[in-house]
């Protein structure tokens, strides 16, 4: 299978607490993003992490790229309630001199639960 | 900007009918690309559309098929239907076509179909 691998499957913390995902993945990517899923709903763009970029940020979210490791982490900070929801990555693999695959490869998705 | 739009949001089909599913993307977007996501498989992609041309395809039978309009709206068709076909489609759109380096996708609510 081509698709990257989350873990934890599933992770439950408290309000307050911080939440860490990691995404592994298995050959050379453009770029890798991260998103969330309500329920059973669309997926929500989070942030978008270039393959040559090692660390981003946006807001609470911190996003680590380590492409020697083929690996990467979605840290929430202070998370509250409502960041219950499954976390997905997804990454654009490159192929022939740095064009696209030319579609995202989901992971399983961690579930993250966080209680009030 | 309006995001991406699917219609309808839910559907009922028996095993052998046909069904379609639409899709509006950002306005200025070109390509459109679909993914099926069921519990046991996940997010898996079906095809992508840039300009009115499929661009890409994922690894699903003939019964499953696609086009894109001239305003860039896309629709998939699925013929025959199984059970197996039960999934949320997802629908997401991007500035650029797959096949170059992508920029972000961003992705309709989705259409829940359920074959009985």
């Amino acid at each position: 299978s081509q698709q990257g691998e989350e873990d934890p499957q599933a992770l439950s913390i408290q309000e307050g607490e911080n939440a860490t995902m990691n995404c592994s993945y298995k050959t050379s990517i453009n770029n890798l993003q991260w998103y969330r899923q309500n329920s059973g709903r669309g997926l929500v763009h989070l942030i978008l992490i270039r393959s040559n970029e090692r660390e981003k940020h946006s807001g609470r979210l911190r996003v680590t790229l380590d492409t020697s490791k083929k690996s990467s982490s979605l840290l929430i900070t202070a998370s509250r309630a409502a960041d219950t929801a499954s976390y997905f990555c997804a990454t654009e693999y490159r192929v022939n001199y740095g064009g696209s695959q030319g579609n995202l490869i989901f992971g399983k998705g961690t579930k993250l639960s966080v209680k009030p | 900007k309006a995001g991406v739009t699917q219609t309808p949001r839910y559907l009922i089909k028996t095993r052998g009918q046909q069904v379609t599913l639409s899709c509006s993307p950002i306005s200025g977007h070109r390509s459109v690309s679909w993914y099926q996501q069921t519990p046991g498989q996940g997010l898996q992609f079906l095809f992508e559309y840039f300009s009115e041309t499929q661009r890409n395809k994922g690894n699903f039978p003939g019964r499953f098929s696609g086009r894109q309009f001239s305003n860039s709206r896309s629709e998939m068709n699925v013929s025959t239907l199984e059970l197996g076909d039960s999934a949320l489609y997802l629908c997401a759109s991007s500035s650029t076509s797959g096949l170059a380096v992508q920029e972000t996708q961003y992705f309709g609510p989705g259409t829940r179909l359920l074959v009985l």
